[in-house]
């Protein structure tokens, strides 16, 4: 059974702070990573997506990639209260199947 | 461009009861993907199109659920009969391809079964 893994939270933070979200998957030969971002009573949508190991910055956001480790994190700079939200993480593994999604961590910042 | 399309945007059935909703990916997108959200948890797929073809539908409770998508466009998802724990939201998905493209998501579908 594959399975992705995330804090559930909820994880508070300052407005201004960094958020840091982290993510566990236990398919090695996993290919494709994603984290979307979902509001309450809304629909998931995505923030970005990372190939290979190492770093994918995108505005505030930065996505980083442990392949070795089978670990994926989210760093959110300068939070915002309006980044208050679901950050689920989703991988996609080698035979090109759906992405399977962690539960998702509870993010939330406080002004 | 026009994102995924979902209707209805609620239901609510009592237990025993058929119920159907609809969705319409985005131009051109080949793989349309179902997926059910229950409250507190991430979505959990259902099943997966390519094109008119079923790719995965190993986690569709296939005694109860069903789902076509017929000519390789729009797509519908059945229950027959609903059960309390099919209470969730549906979501339906499309990406151009199956292997590693993101997943555009509709609003969804809130099912309530009473």
């Amino acid at each position: 059974q594959k399975e992705v893994e995330q804090n559930s939270g909820p994880l508070s933070v300052p407005e201004g702070a960094i958020a840091s979200l982290n993510c566990t998957y236990s398919d090695r030969g996993s290919q494709s990573f994603f984290w979307y971002r979902q509001y309450s009573g809304k629909s998931p949508e995505l923030i970005m997506f990372i190939y290979s190991n190492g770093d994918k910055e995108d505005g505030r956001f930065t996505a980083q990639l442990n392949k070795a480790s089978q670990y994926v994190s989210l760093l959110i700079r300068d939070s915002q209260p309006s980044d208050s939200a679901t950050y689920l993480c989703a991988v996609n593994d080698q035979a090109g199947t759906a992405l399977i999604f962690g539960k998702g961590t509870t993010l939330s910042v406080s002004s | 461009e026009a994102g995924v399309a979902q209707s209805p945007r609620y239901k609510i059935i009592e237990k025993r009861q058929s119920v159907a909703f609809w969705c319409n990916p985005i131009s051109g997108h080949a793989t349309l993907y179902w997926y059910q959200q229950i409250l507190g948890q991430g979505p959990k797929l259902l099943i997966q199109f390519q094109n008119n073809g079923v790719v995965d539908d190993s986690q569709l409770p296939k005694d109860r659920f069903s789902a076509e998508r017929l000519k390789g466009v729009d797509s519908t998802l059945k229950i027959q009969p609903a059960k309390l724990e099919d209470s969730a939201v549906y979501l339906c998905a499309s990406s151009p391809t199956g292997t590693g493209s993101p997943l555009h998501f509709g609003n969804g579908t809130r099912l309530t079964v009473t």
